[in-house]
């Protein structure tokens, strides 16, 4: 059963940083490509990055490009979001997931986390 | 980038209706759409690939159809547990890119 649970969330001034990383369970992680999508309160989904399974292949939405950075560890099953210069509007939860894999890799989303709740307020 | 245009944002419907959603992208996407169904509080989860393949395990009432630039979400025969919010998303280029949601709500 396809698991990933995240963690690093909370609460971070404007402009800081904040790492938020993903463990992945019963699948093998080092095949599939991961995203990371966030959902303001109360908002839609927000697709914010993916990055290929072996790591080399990464694309960003352009509300976070040149900020935030996805990266994975495989001997560790574990996905990270490193977020800088975070932005009020960054406040969201964000949630992990999976990719279909297939004829659709990096671009489709079968799994999900429950995700985690970054609050930038001063 | 590619919009995703969602309608309605909400519908009322009673158990055993059919519910009728519709997603219009900004530029021809071929088939390369997705819908995703939202219980308040939990994950999404995948409901439609490839506009009208049906994700494992998904019961049969939900089904895509569409082309190009538009696409329908139909649930027929809506039970209890289906009262939701819907997501469509394209699969064609970067950035990926949802549709607003349609809550779809108890009348």
């Amino acid at each position: 059963q396809v698991q990933v649970v995240e963690s690093g969330g909370g609460v971070v001034q404007p402009g800081r940083s904040l790492r938020l990383s993903c463990a992945a369970s019963g699948f093998t992680f080092s095949l599939y490509a991961m995203h990371w999508v966030r959902q303001a309160p109360g908002k839609g989904l927000e697709w914010v990055a993916v990055i290929s399974y072996e790591g080399y292949t990464k694309y960003y939405a352009d509300s976070v490009k040149g900020r935030f950075t996805i990266s994975r560890d495989n001997s560790k099953n574990t996905l990270y979001l490193e977020m800088d210069s975070l932005r009020t509007e960054d406040t969201a939860v964000y949630h992990c997931a999976k990719d279909w894999g297939g004829p659709y890799t990096l671009k489709l989303i079968d799994s999900w986390g429950q995700g985690t709740l970054v609050t930038v307020s001063s | 980038d590619i919009q995703m245009t969602q309608s309605p944002s909400s519908v009322s419907a009673s158990v055993g209706d059919r519910v009728t959603i519709t997603c219009r992208a900004s530029q021809d996407i071929t088939s390369w759409l997705a819908w995703y169904q939202q219980i308040p509080g939990t994950a999404p989860k995948l409901l439609i690939y490839a506009a009208s393949s049906l994700q494992s395990g998904v019961p049969s009432r939900f089904s895509g159809s569409g082309s190009g630039t538009d696409f329908t979400l139909t649930i027929n025969s809506l039970q209890p547990e289906d009262f939701a919010t819907y997501y469509c998303q394209q699969t064609d280029s970067f950035p990926l890119t949802f549709g607003g949601g349609t809550k779809v709500e108890i009348k």
